[in-house]
């Protein structure tokens, strides 16, 4: 069974312009949750989608969003970035949506904004 | 607000030793708290999991404590090796959301 794919894995941007991150989840898993990962605040949850719903927010600016098609693929958005958006963002699958389900991740998506 | 902290940044280790690896977390209503490890240029892949209503759970060379009057939890690895060496990450959940708050990590270097 594929795990949890992320494209692109690499993205370079400058301040100011926006980006679309997208998160496969493994066949089957219908939760997913995104995380932004820095050296400096760690892991950090963002949101977590449920059946194209979103379930949970983190404590992040409006600037980031996201959303989830029928088929449990998830895009997160971030707008007017900023140069601390810099970080690898993670995406996570579970088969359900509780805080007791495991979770698969992905590689991540690692940013740069110059 | 709640937070998951690691006592120790950086923990080495001589191969065959066994790891203690510590995490305070001040949510007292946390119910399930588990254990990632992180691989240079990886995601974090699930260690072991414990729920509130244990205070001991068992894995292959892993074993977790949860200790619930202190607020503290740990990762035991025994006869650590160097495909061991990583980032470890506690995490923890409560209620019925799939919001997971991490620690800040510890790295385990396995010195041969």
């Amino acid at each position: 069974k594929a795990g949890v794919t992320q494209t692109p894995r690499y993205l370079i941007k400058t301040r100011g312009q926006q980006v679309t991150l997208s998160c496969s989840p493994i066949s089957g898993h219908r939760s997913v949750s995104w995380y932004q990962q820095t050296p400096g605040q760690g892991l950090q949850f963002l949101f977590e989608y449920f059946s194209e719903t979103q379930r949970n927010k983190g404590n992040f600016p409006g600037r980031f969003s996201g959303r989830q098609f029928s088929n449990s693929r998830s895009e997160m958005n971030v707008s007017t970035l900023e140069l601390g958006d810099s970080a690898l963002y993670l995406c996570a699958s579970s088969q359900l949506a509780g805080g007791d389900n495991e979770q698969f991740f992905g590689p991540g998506t690692r940013l740069t904004v110059l | 607000g709640e937070s998951v902290g690691l006592h120790l940044p950086t923990l080495s280790v001589q191969e065959g030793d066994n790891s203690i690896i510590n995490c305070a977390y001040s949510n007292s209503a946390s119910d399930y708290f588990i254990w990632y490890k992180q691989e240079s240029g990886k995601g974090p892949q699930f260690i072991i999991d414990i729920r509130s209503n244990m205070d001991k759970r068992q894995g292959q060379r892993v074993t977790v404590l949860l200790n619930k009057t202190v607020k503290h939890l740990s990762l035991q690895i025994a006869a650590t090796q160097p495909g061991d060496s990583a980032v470890y990450f506690c995490a923890e959940t409560s209620g019925g959301y799939q919001k997971v708050t991490f620690g800040t990590g510890t790295k385990l270097q396995v010195i041969p």
